[in-house]
């Protein structure tokens, strides 16, 4: 069965400085990898996601990830954090045996300080 | 592109009522709906799957009478929550899919229920 593992329930940076959100997977097909931001009462926006393509994914503002097969690692980065990057991060999993149902990390809460 | 909306973004309704919340996607047209709920600081649950003009799939747990799901056209669902108990209340956030599997899912900006 699909699953994802998100390895920080929280991450504080400071403004200006990188963030890094860990997210390790399982599949037994050929995943594809999704990362969503929400923020406060919002709905959840798409980030990136990965698709069997090109293993270093660049998304919106700024964010990418690399797809690490040998260390089923999906983790999120991003070089300088700004106040507006404070929010909640979900890794995402879907592959052939659920249907290409979501199945969700538990989340990543990011607090940038300025 | 790919904007999904919901309908309404807030609600509360006494217990014993009945909630419909709408689900559209405005500028494409959706083969599949998905309904998720979500509590305070936790992650998204999938409720169930809806493809336009057939019955809802639910998942494991979800009482499918409690939870009713209704996929009228390609860019319309609707959960209506029937006797809504206070245990109800919940962020309740719908995403659309084009016609592949593998499609990306488009989320909506969610529905805050409150029922008191």
């Amino acid at each position: 069965a699909q699953s994802v593992t998100q390895l920080d329930s929280h991450v504080s940076v400071s403004e200006g400085t990188p963030v890094l959100l860990r997210c390790n997977y399982s599949s037994s097909y050929s995943p594809s990898l999704f990362w969503y931001v929400q923020h406060p009462n919002k709905g959840l926006q798409l980030l990136l996601k990965y698709t069997s393509a090109a293993t270093l994914v660049k998304g919106i503002n700024g964010f990418e990830a690399e797809f690490k097969k040998s260390e089923t690692s999906f983790h999120l980065t991003k070089p300088s954090a700004h106040m507006s990057d404070a929010a909640e991060y979900f890794c995402v999993v879907s592959d052939l045996a659920n249907d290409y149902k979501l199945s969700f990390g538990a989340g990543t809460t990011v607090t940038v300080r300025a | 592109g790919a904007v999904v909306s919901q309908h309404p973004s807030r609600v509360i309704c006494k217990s014993g009522t009945s909630v419909k919340i709408e689900c559209r996607s405005l500028d494409f047209q959706a083969t599949t709906m998905f309904w998720y709920r979500q509590f305070p600081k936790k992650s998204l649950m999938l409720m169930a799957t809806s493809n336009e003009g057939s019955k809802a799939t639910y998942e494991q747990g979800v009482e499918k009478d409690k939870f009713l799901i209704n996929h009228a056209s390609l860019t319309l669902s609707t959960l209506t929550v029937t006797s809504a108990h206070p245990e109800d209340s919940s962020f309740y956030i719908c995403s659309a899919r084009r016609g592949s599997r593998t499609d990306t899912q488009y989320f909506g900006p969610g529905t805050r229920l409150t029922v008191l």
